[in-house]
């Protein structure tokens, strides 16, 4: 089984400034790897995934890079409406696998 | 719209059985695989198993094989989650999930139901 690691547990940046958020993998995914946003009391919301393709609707301030066993999720110039919780997850197809990583607080500094 | 409207919240008795939906719309359902996702309180995300409503073939994590039933009715277009014996471990919230899907392969999560609350308590 894949685990996905995800550093740090929290951030804390200012508003405007660039947060880089880290996931690794124990073992290579290629680029299998999906980000998500959750908020406070909302459900998960798909930022990226094939590890920087922006999903639909997602600002070009998210973008995605990595492949392998490492990837970053980087937030450029933040906003106030981006200050959640982000997740990190594998995905394959067989055996079927949507592992996520613990996750990272980006706090406002 | 693309959307999953997800039941209601439950509370419920250790030991008692309990099925919670999912319903799809805007979108052909029977085409995208479905998931469900757990998240206990205070806590991250857990995947739970996938169904493609097609032709109902369900695959489950092996965290939760055993311990849950994932079933679909494409007549209604709406994917349920079911225990047969809760236990105040499984309190959490429930969260259905579409699978976007690129040249036959599954990619990530990428609509998500409301989720369903489901507390289980003596």
């Amino acid at each position: 089984e894949i685990v996905m690691t995800q550093s740090p547990a929290t951030l804390s940046v200012s508003r405007g400034e660039r947060a880089t958020l880290s996931c690794r993998a124990s073992r290579s995914i290629s680029r299998n790897l999906a980000w998500y946003q959750q908020k406070p009391g909302q459900a998960p919301r798909l930022l990226i995934y094939g590890a920087s393709t922006r999903a639909t609707g997602i600002p070009a301030r998210f973008s995605g890079s990595g492949s392998e066993t490492e990837f970053t999720l980087t937030i450029s110039s933040l906003q106030s409406e981006d200050f959640a919780v982000y997740y990190c997850q594998q995905y394959n197809n067989w055996p079927p696998a949507y592992t996520f990583g613990q996750g990272t607080k980006l706090e406002i500094k | 719209e693309v959307q999953l409207v997800q039941s209601g919240a439950e509370v419920k008795k250790p030991g008692e059985s309990l099925k919670i939906s999912c319903k799809g719309s805007g979108y052909t359902f029977t085409s995208y695989w479905i998931g469900w996702v757990r998240q206990m309180p205070g806590k991250g995300l857990e995947w739970m198993g996938i169904i493609y409503p097609g032709d109902s073939d369900t695959r489950y994590s092996p965290s939760f094989q055993g311990q849950v039933t994932i079933s679909a009715d494409k007549s209604i277009s709406t994917a349920c989650l079911q225990w047969s014996s809760l236990k105040a471990s499984d309190t959490a919230m429930y969260y259905c999930a579409r699978l976007l899907s690129r040249d036959g392969y599954n990619l990530a999560f990428d609509i998500w139901g409301q989720g369903t609350l489901v507390t289980v308590s003596s």
